[in-house]
């Protein structure tokens, strides 16, 4: 079973427009992160944001937040007030036993790709 | 900043040599990963590193792959004899968990194999 799903795979918004990029996750593990990275086409991955699952409060960091469903299992990620840079593939993962220490492997999703149109 | 850094950017090789991909993790980060990214697919995980030892690995990182932390500075990922399927990006990475629960991920290598 998937850990982490991205449904969809492409998205397109107006600058200046915000945008939400939907994640749902599945574990049976209580302490778990969630994390956003972001990749522009020159590659490299760039961490967004984190919600750990004892956490109370969304996220957020500038324009970007997570919308934490811990019910629903889900952790979208929502950008404000889109810009022209922002366009790029967008990773929702997890890493599952935090309180175990700093060592488990992140999971993640099979990405969305955002345009933002001018 | 401190960051993830990875060379080379760019590799090319023939099928059935041996490439080594050079990283070197944040210091004082304790815990080092290796990830693959086939062109246009998900990031998937191969290998965790602490304690110069693997903690983890995935059904990926076969006996054609193996990890090394040489010094005190370097980690790297060694793949024995390339197949095509290898060509990829490869994205080391390192956390502490003294410094947040993120992963630090280098700039990748795009690993070609011809």
């Amino acid at each position: 079973a998937q850990k982490i799903t991205q449904t969809q795979p492409g998205m397109f918004v107006q600058e200046k427009e915000a945008v939400t990029l939907d994640c749902t996750y599945d574990t049976s593990d209580p302490s778990y992160g969630l994390f956003w990275y972001k990749q522009p086409s020159s590659g490299e991955m760039i961490f967004l944001i984190y919600q750990g699952s004892y956490d109370q409060q969304n996220a957020t960091e500038g324009r970007y937040s997570l919308n934490f469903q811990k019910a629903r299992k889900s952790a979208n990620l929502v950008i404000s007030a889109s810009q022209l840079g922002d366009s790029a593939m967008y990773f929702c993962a997890m890493r599952e036993g935090m309180e175990s220490g700093g060592y488990q492997k992140v999971t993640f999703g099979t990405g969305t790709k955002l345009q933002v149109i001018p | 900043e401190p960051e993830v850094t990875q060379t080379p950017s760019h590799q090319v090789t023939q099928m059935g040599q041996e490439v080594i991909l050079r990283c070197v993790p944040i210091s004082n980060h304790l815990y080092f990963y290796w990830y693959r990214q086939i062109l246009g697919q998900k990031v998937e995980f191969l290998v965790s590193f602490y304690n110069n030892e693997i903690s983890e690995k995935s059904e990926i990182f076969d006996d054609q792959f193996s990890v090394e932390r040489p010094d005190g500075s370097n980690f790297t990922l060694k793949i024995r004899s390339t197949k095509l399927e290898d060509s990829a990006m490869y994205f080391c990475a390192s956390t502490s968990p003294n410094r947040g629960p993120e992963a630090f991920f280098g700039q990748g290598t795009r690993l070609t194999v011809v």
